[in-house]
């Protein structure tokens, strides 16, 4: 079965430097995502990103973040100035369509981003 | 705005009961429900979803039915194994077209042989 596939599967960072996470969507799927967990808390969505843009953000998804397709396999995630407070397991995930067409999301097993 | 509330966790239970995870929702519109599992170490993979009242979905031996009148979507599976031991988030696309998923805290399951 196809499958979402993250790279790192840990990432070690030091506040302030710039941290780029990768992300493999489901090779028909048109609709890529973003979510965070930080530990202890709910799985929060970020961003979603269609047709080369972004499609809708959360409030959480300030000028510190960036999302891009820089071919047509990866989506990748770029914090830009990494704070402590950005440690948390970040998951990436892709759907055919979007769910308000009921269709379900698909999610990588996620990268660990701990920032010292 | 849209919301899930699940009940807390842990759930400890023995080999061969009978499993109820209680979640309900407060959405506009009609959303879409879900249900996702986290086993240890890995991520989320889709249980079960239901797109509209009173649909049932199912897999796996997990049940969970689609309740408008009661905003709810409480998950059920009648005989649970350890390997049933995991996370589980439920979740909701929200029928006002926005594309982010809003998840339930997660109830960590504990199934002892």
């Amino acid at each position: 079965e196809p499958e979402v596939t993250q790279t790192p599967s840990h990432q070690v960072t030091q506040m302030g430097q710039e941290v780029i996470l990768r992300c493999v969507p489901i090779s028909n799927h048109l609709y890529f995502y973003w979510y965070r967990q930080i530990l202890g808390q709910k799985v929060e969505f970020l961003v979603s990103f269609y047709n080369n843009e972004i499609s809708e953000k959360s409030e959480i998804f300030d000028d510190q973040f960036s999302v891009e397709r820089p071919d047509g396999s990866n989506f990748t995630l770029k914090i830009r100035s990494t704070k402590l407070e950005d440690s948390a397991m970040y998951f990436c995930a892709s759907s055919v369509s979007r769910v308000a067409l009921n269709q379900p999301q698909h999610f990588g097993d996620g990268t660990r981003l701990s920032i010292l | 705005g849209d919301s899930v509330t699940q009940m807390e966790g842990p759930v400890t239970l023995s080999e061969e009961a009978f499993l109820t995870i209680n979640c309900t929702y407060t959405a506009t519109g009609y959303p879409s429900l879900f249900w996702y599992v986290q086993y240890p170490g890995e991520g989320l993979q889709l249980l079960l979803k239901a797109t509209k009242a009173d649909d049932k979905g199912s897999n796996k031996g997990f049940e969970a039915t689609y309740r408008k009148e009661t905003t709810s979507f409480h998950l059920e599976k009648g005989s649970v194994q350890v390997s049933d031991s995991a996370v589980y988030f439920c979740a909701l696309g929200s029928g006002g077209g926005a594309d982010g998923l809003t998840f339930g805290k997660g109830t960590h399951l504990i199934i002892q042989p």
